[in-house]
């Protein structure tokens, strides 16, 4: 069975600086999406960033951008000019060709002013 | 669009009770979704549906009921519930192809119930 981890349960960073969130996943499957979603308080989970398996290319959204390491299994998700509005629980997602998707526990992001 | 809505967005029970959750969604999406969200434990996958009148299990499936008769509809059941059922719960849906085919589509969550059984 795929199985996501987060290994960072609490993460902090400040207003302006850039912060690393980490993800691993295990599966055997060489077809298959990962995601980040964020939580904030609202507890509406909200997608920041998706990247497909069979691109080596990082995948890039305005200030988030990923390092996917397909074969470390590994798909840390990166934080620039870390905004206040981005304190919330992110969560790492894997999706294979079977549809079900796989969470990992989260990391609770806290942004100092 | 509206979406995927749920409601209740808050519900108390006692043990042993019934209830239904309601999820819908207006995007002629073909999957839908239920996920609960334990703290500490991410979202967990209960039940899933590719398409109406086909539903299957997903990591968490005992304790809970659903069916599929309109595309629109995936509502959630707890026949008898238990204190361990307290928990958030999520519903989503995307477009979604069965048979193997990965679908690149966007998932949408609906908004979360909130429930507590005592």
């Amino acid at each position: 069975a795929q199985t996501v981890t987060q290994s960072q349960p609490e993460m902090s960073v400040q207003e302006a600086e850039t912060v690393t969130l980490s993800c691993t996943y295990d599966t055997s499957e060489s077809d298959y999406y990962l995601f980040w979603y964020k939580q904030p308080p609202s507890r509406q989970m909200i997608l920041v960033i998706r990247q497909e398996a069979y691109k080596q290319q990082n995948a890039t959204e305005n200030r988030f951008s990923v390092n996917f390491q397909k074969a470390a299994k590994s798909f840390s998700l990166k934080i620039s000019d870390s905004q206040l509005g981005d304190a919330a629980m992110y969560f790492c997602a894997y999706r294979s060709a079977h549809n079900d998707m796989r969470f990992g526990a989260g990391t609770r992001l806290t942004v100092k002013p | 669009n509206a979406g995927v809505t749920q409601t209740p967005k808050f519900q108390v029970l006692k043990t042993g009770q019934s209830m239904t959750l309601q999820c819908a969604q207006d995007m002629n999406h073909e999957y839908m979704s239920w996920y609960r969200q334990d703290p500490g434990m991410g979202l967990r996958l209960i039940h899933y549906s590719v398409g109406a009148g086909i539903t299957d299990q997903g990591e968490v499936p005992n304790g809970y009921n659903v069916s599929r008769s309109t595309t629109e509809d995936f509502p959630l059941r707890l026949l008898s519930a238990a204190p361990s059922q307290t928990s958030v719960y999520f519903c989503a849906s995307r477009k979604g192809l069965a048979g193997g085919v990965l679908s690149r589509d966007t998932q949408y969550f609906g908004p979360g119930t909130r429930l507590t059984v005592l």
